[in-house]
């Protein structure tokens, strides 16, 4: 079936170091694929997304490509600030009539100042 | 702001009690979908309804149902609760083909 493998957290960080998220998927066909954010205490935020192999979403410094080869979407930023310390959770979108959305694990990302 | 409205925003309750969670979608979205986030299960996918329609169900307990209604906000039941269900419950709309938007959850507590 469908899914999503994210690393484990936490990932914990300096300020400005450079930050990497895995996530790897398993799907039939073609999904979208998306990274949200979870501020404490908040609902989920879309970051970014891309909807077709090599498509790169971007947003906000961060950045993740769709390879279709590696079937994987990692998460980068070239430098963290404290104001990203957040979970962040890797998705895909299989469409059909549910369009409903399968999320990984989370990650929680720690940035210190 | 998502434009994704979920009430009350925390629910404390007994076991055995009966709770309903409300959201209102993002002006124009048809899909509600709701999702329930526990430390132990992570974001698990619930149930979606679409302009009023049940369309797909997920993990979604005998005990909890859903609908939506003609205004197309939509209401969570959960009945019989139990400690495991404390949990927060979240609510997201979208246009077809198009990302979730996701409200800010309800955080149910059961005692």
């Amino acid at each position: 079936g469908n899914s999503v493998t994210q690393m484990e957290g936490p990932v914990t960080l300096s300020e400005e170091a450079f930050l990497t998220i895995n996530c790897t998927y398993t799907a039939t066909g073609y999904p979208s694929l998306f990274w949200y954010v979870q501020y404490p205490g908040e609902g989920l935020q879309l970051l970014l997304k891309a909807t077709k192999a090599d498509d790169k979403g971007s947003n906000k410094g961060f950045e993740a490509t769709y390879r279709k080869e590696t079937t994987s979407f990692h998460l980068e930023k070239g430098s963290v600030q404290v104001s990203d310390s957040a979970v962040y959770f890797c998705a895909l979108l299989y469409g059909g009539a549910t369009n409903k959305l399968i999320f990984g694990t989370g990650t929680l990302l720690a940035v210190q100042p | 702001d998502s434009g994704v409205t979920q009430t009350p925003k925390h629910l404390i309750t007994a076991t055995g009690q009966r709770v309903t969670l409300r959201c209102s979608p993002r002006s124009g979205d048809l899909s509600v979908y709701w999702y329930q986030q526990s430390l132990d299960q992570g974001l698990q996918f619930l149930i979606h309804y679409y302009n009023g329609e049940e369309r797909a169900k997920g993990n979604i307990l005998e005990r909890f149902s859903a609908q939506q209604f003609p205004d197309l906000h939509s209401e969570l039941n959960l009945s019989s609760l139990e400690l495991g269900d404390s949990a927060l419950y979240f609510c997201a709309s979208s246009v077809q083909g198009s990302p979730l938007h996701f409200g800010n959850g309800t955080r149910l507590t059961v005692t």
